[in-house]
This record gives C-alpha cells, sequence and structure tokens, in this order.
C-alpha cells in the first residue's frame, strides 16, 4: 500500500538544539517529494522540492534530504519562530491523484 | 505581492444548505488544486485544474461535491446538500508546472456544519 509516514508526531527543542525531522514512504515510481510548513489557522506554505536520491536543498536554518526510502528535514540551531507543523508529501507514478500528504511534525521551539 | 485568495474565510452552515468557496489563483499560475483537511485525514486532495480543465477529482465525493473553473482567475468548490461530516478547512492551491512542483496554498476556507 502506499504510504507516507512522518515521526515524530510532535517535537519539543530547545533554542539552538538541532534536530531532524523524518518523512518515510512506500510508493512505487517517485516523482518527487515536498516539504511544506503550516502554521496554525494558514495554509501550508512551500518549503522545498526534491527528485531524487542523494538531492539536497537548503534554506536558512532548513535543510532536506532524500534518500530511495526517505527524507530528512534538519533544522539547525532552531529559533521560537521554526515553531509549526513540517508536512512532507509525496507525488509518485504520474498525476496529481498520486499525492499523498503524510500527518506532519508539530515542532516547538522553546526560548 | 503574489498569493492565492479564498473566500470566504469562514462559513457556518446547517446540514442541507449549499455551500460556495471561491479561489483566485496566482496570475499565470495554470494549475488549481483543492484540498480538505482535517485532524482525522491530514490533508486529503479532492480535485485538480489544469488550463481550467478539470484532470482529476477522484478524490471528491461526487455525489453531493463538484468544482469548476469558469475562467482563469476563479476556481469554485460546492458543496450541496452540506452535511456535518464535510466540516473541515478547505484549501486552494496553485501551481505553474506540471505534475508536482510547488504548489503556493491559500489560506483555506473553515467550514462548520450543523
Amino acid at each position: 500500500e502506499d504510504q507516507v509516514t512522518q515521526s515524530p508526531e510532535a517535537l519539543r527543542l530547545q533554542e539552538g538544539e538541532s534536530s531532524s525531522l523524518n518523512c518515510s514512504y512506500t510508493v512505487s515510481g517517485l516523482r518527487g517529494l515536498f516539504w511544506y510548513r503550516q502554521d496554525p489557522g494558514k495554509g501550508p506554505e512551500f518549503l522545498f522540492t526534491l527528485y531524487s536520491a542523494g538531492e539536497e536543498k537548503e534554506k536558512e536554518r532548513l535543510k532536506a534530504t532524500l534518500t530511495k526510502k526517505e527524507s530528512f528535514l534538519h533544522i539547525t540551531a532552531p529559533k521560537p519562530e521554526d515553531s509549526a507543523t513540517y508536512l512532507c508529501a509525496v507525488w509518485f507514478s504520474g498525476g496529481y491523484n498520486k499525492l499523498i500528504f503524510g500527518a506532519g511534525t508539530r515542532l516547538a521551539v522553546h526560548p | 505581492d503574489a498569493r492565492v485568495t479564498q473566500t470566504p474565510r469562514h462559513k457556518v452552515t446547517e446540514m442541507g444548505q449549499e455551500v460556495t468557496m471561491r479561489c483566485q489563483p496566482i496570475l499565470g499560475h495554470n494549475t488549481v488544486f483543492w484540498y480538505r483537511q482535517t485532524m482525522m485525514q491530514g490533508l486529503e486532495l479532492l480535485a485538480y485544474f489544469r488550463n481550467r480543465a478539470p484532470l482529476d477529482d477522484s478524490g471528491m465525493p461526487k455525489d453531493r461535491f463538484s468544482a469548476e473553473m469558469p475562467d482563469a482567475t476563479l476556481a469554485t468548490l460546492k458543496i450541496q446538500p452540506s452535511e456535518p461530516r464535510d466540516s473541515a478547512v478547505y484549501f486552494c492551491a496553485s501551481g505553474s508546472r506540471q505534475g508536482g512542483y510547488e504548489q503556493y496554498f491559500g489560506p483555506g476556507t473553515r467550514l462548520t456544519v450543523t
């Protein structure tokens, strides 16, 4: 069964404490993996697209990596403003009807 | 500052009533998506359009939901009749490239059906 699983469900960090969020997937024919950030009461905000294993992308304190089975979102020296829910989504085997979002990781960064 | 707009932002209605949600995609984007988000199911893709043509609506309950794009600046999602289980936040997103490129989400319409 095609699945996208994010872990942990929730993560609490102290400001400056680096960590990683995981998005694992079991799909055939991966076309792309997306990371989004969602703040309460708002729509998801696009962060990264990764297309092939070994690819990495960075933006400020965030770095996304991709392997054949999972993706990591590394957060370096997080700040309280990084607190949000981080969603990953997988697009596979062509067509948007094959787009699955994970349940998300709720990140709280405390000063 | 280009962004996707959605109206209304909040809607409370009684079961059986018709609900229409509207979305204005980012100018120049040719692909529009409708999503539904609930605590239980997370974010689900309902339907999407490219160049105003519906490409897939397999995620949408077709007996009561319909989605249209009457012109390039307007997409609509209609529920008739509405049911309490339709209560959710409905997001519209737009994108400019085929197949899974970045999507830009609107602020959502929070629908409550009593």
